[in-house]
């Protein structure tokens, strides 16, 4: 089973709300990872975790906060975006930090 | 600064013909390479993989060259088919020096024409 899930699947928020999205693996993956899509672009590195610890913090502006609950969850938690924020974000995640990485099918953000 | 780049943003491809998929890289040290399969509204999903070790891996109708000299990599589907339609990105990978990130070029969109 390779499968990461993610929820919700669309998430539509204003400027001032506060939102989180939510990330779950049960492939016994130890690093897990936070990617922001725009259209027509490659995935952007924003945050990476091995064993539950922050290992990578691309100058994600604080409004992004990640989570890693555990060896299975991965959240970010989302406070006071802008509408250049509305993107596809995808969790992935690996066995190791230097493995083949397996993607969730994403989150759409819109923020108004 | 796009370390890895598809230089064609798009390729059409009758169905059954072969479909080559190009990328090119600008760092020597890059040491493992991937290609994904993205179809709309859904996450990339991993497709075949190569290691710097080797120039080729073939996987059914996938297989991925690289030639390290030139920094290129390319995948060729044979026979494509038109459930191939999707966006294909190159990834590769850092050492340690960059805690083993992975680089994504900006995809290439290939359509297979039934």
């Amino acid at each position: 089973d390779t499968e990461v899930t993610q929820t919700p699947k669309h998430l539509v928020m204003g400027m001032t709300n506060k939102k989180s999205l939510k990330c779950e693996q049960h492939m016994g993956h130890r690093a897990m990872y936070w990617y922001k899509q725009k259209a027509k672009k490659p995935p952007e590195l924003m945050f990476v975790y091995s064993y539950e610890k922050l290992s990578i913090n691309e100058s994600v502006p604080s409004r992004f906060s990640p989570e890693c609950p555990n060896s299975s969850l991965l959240n970010l938690h989302l406070h006071a975006l802008q509408p250049e924020d509305s993107a596809l974000y995808l969790c992935a995640s690996s066995q190791l930090l230097e493995d083949t990485q397996y993607f969730g099918p994403g989150t759409r953000l819109t923020v108004l | 600064d796009q370390q890895v780049k598809q230089n064609s943003p798009s390729l059409s491809v009758q169905e059954g013909r072969i479909s080559i998929l190009n990328c090119d890289y600008t760092n020597s040290m890059f040491d493992y390479f991937l290609w994904y399969k993205k179809y709309p509204a859904e996450g990339p999903t991993f497709l075949i993989s190569i290691s710097s070790i080797k120039d080729k891996n073939e996987d059914g109708r996938f297989t991925v060259f690289l030639n390290k000299s030139a920094k290129h990599l390319s995948l060729h589907i044979v026979p494509s088919q038109p459930g191939d339609s999707a966006v294909y990105f190159c990834a590769a990978r850092g050492d340690h020096n960059t805690g083993n990130q992975f680089y994504f070029g900006t995809g290439t969109s290939l359509t297979v024409i039934p």
